[in-house]
């Protein structure tokens, strides 16, 4: 079965303060790799597509990375605003693009 | 450029009253649509896909169904809602070929009573 796991659940970080948060996955025939942002009360926004190992995406202050096994969504002197729920989700197998989320990362960016 | 409405955004239902939640796509043609549920602090859960007009296809086995009427519009139905159907729902769309990103609504937050 398709899984994806996010880590950590939460974190918290000073404005400035640079992290990176974790995305596990386990496919059979990963197609591709999504992150999305999603602010209370609102649908997730897409991010990124990343579909192969060794590709990188960057959006302003967030680069997001592939491996084989997960990926990292670095984000370099977070500002306040940048605080949201991030998601991760695979695409895996053939057919109708169905997509697995993980839990997802709270993240909090204090000023 | 392409446009996903939801409606209503919050709905208060008691037990045992019927569900109709819309959904809409504008600015393209023949998408795949998607309906999800994101129960609080957690993950979202697939619960209906469509390729098509009334070709609909169930991840979860539940009191819930869905319907699309036509190419943009997909509809999700309940004849009797139970408690545990509250949470957030979500509509989203793909292009039928090529791109896999889906993209999200607004959202509606359903509580059951």
């Amino acid at each position: 079965e398709d899984q994806v796991t996010q880590s950590p659940e939460a974190l918290r970080l000073q404005e400035g303060e640079s992290s990176s948060l974790n995305c596990s996955y386990t496919v059979s025939g990963l197609r591709g790799l999504f992150w999305y942002r999603q602010d209370p009360g609102k649908g997730p926004e897409f991010l990124f597509t990343l579909y192969s190992a060794g590709e990188e995406k960057e959006k302003e202050r967030l680069k997001a990375t592939l491996t084989k096994k997960e990926s990292f969504l670095h984000i370099t002197a977070p500002k306040p605003e940048d605080s949201a729920t991030y998601l991760c989700a695979v695409q895996a197998g053939w057919g109708a693009q169905k997509l697995v989320f993980g839990q997802g990362t709270r993240l909090t960016i204090n000023p | 450029s392409q446009t996903i409405h939801q409606w209503p955004a919050t709905l208060v239902q008691p037990v045992g009253s019927p569900l109709s939640l819309e959904c809409t796509v504008e600015g393209t043609s023949n998408p795949n649509l998607y309906w999800y549920r994101q129960a609080a602090g957690r993950g979202l859960q697939l619960l209906f896909y469509s390729v098509g007009i009334g070709q609909i296809s169930s991840e979860v086995p539940q009191n819930l169904s869905a319907s699309r009427p036509q190419d943009r519009q997909f509809i999700l139905s309940s004849k009797k809602l139970l408690l545990s159907d509250s949470g957030f729902y979500l509509c989203a769309w793909s292009p039928g070929t090529g791109a896999y990103e889906q993209y999200f609504g607004p959202g509606t937050r359903l509580t059951v009573t």
